[in-house]
């Protein structure tokens, strides 16, 4: 069965730092770009970042509110996506998805069931 | 950066119903545009892709066209298991994707 399955989502300090992960499974992850999307409670979906295929993950793109702050990577020979959240705001309460792209000129095909991120105080 | 703007926010439709739903970007764009589906407490799922290509497994009812600035996403017969929310996303330049802030379709 192919399959996303997040992790490490929890509650954070404001200034604070998470680190999430992402466990695939059933398909051939190396083949495939990866991405985050997170939700804020009650909103819409906002893109976050995207890696390409290769294990070094030389392609990293970010959304604008991230940049400098959070970290994507993968690692091919495990099977795993991660985020890298640091200096954490209010704002980035959300629940954080990640999802597969095969390239155009599907979309993204596979998503995970989401881990929630709660910055507070 | 592209702006992808849904129309309406809400729309308030019955079993059977005729649905469309409207995703307008701020400058022409490619044909890679996407729709998918989501329910409460649960991840986003694949509509269309690419303008108007129907996902694996997802029913014929779902249609998609559009060129340009205008997109739009049609049901032709709504049923009881697609009161949900929808979203565009326009996802032509690998570094940085849009969403449309999402239309919830709900029981008239």
């Amino acid at each position: 069965e192919v399959q996303l399955v997040e992790s490490g989502g929890g509650l954070v300090q404001p200034g604070g730092s998470l680190r999430l992960s992402c466990a695939a499974s059933g398909f051939t992850f190396s083949n495939y770009w990866m991405t985050w999307v997170r939700q804020a409670p009650g909103k819409g979906l906002e893109w976050v970042a995207n890696i390409n295929q290769r294990t070094s993950g030389s392609e990293k793109y970010y959304v604008a509110s991230v940049k400098g702050r959070f970290t994507i990577s993968r690692d091919n020979a495990k099977n795993t996506l991660s985020l890298e959240m640091n200096s954490l705001r209010d704002e980035d309460t959300a629940v954080y998805f990640c999802a597969r792209w095969p390239g155009w000129p599907s979309a993204c095909d596979v998503w995970g069931q989401g881990t929630v991120v709660t910055v507070s105080s | 950066d592209i702006q992808m703007t849904q129309s309406p926010s809400t729309l308030s439709a019955s079993v059977g119903d005729r649905v469309t739903i409207t995703c307008r970007a701020s400058q022409s764009i490619s044909t890679w545009l996407a729709w998918y589906q989501q329910k409460p407490g649960q991840a986003p799922k694949l509509l269309i892709y690419a303008t108007s290509s129907l996902d694996r497994g997802v029913p014929s009812r779902f249609s998609g066209s559009g060129s340009g600035t205008e997109f739009t996403l049609t049901i032709s017969s709504l049923q009881p298991d697609d009161f949900a929310s929808y979203y565009c996303q326009h996802y032509g330049d690998y570094s940085t994707w849009t969403f449309g802030q999402g239309t919830k379709v709900e029981v008239k």
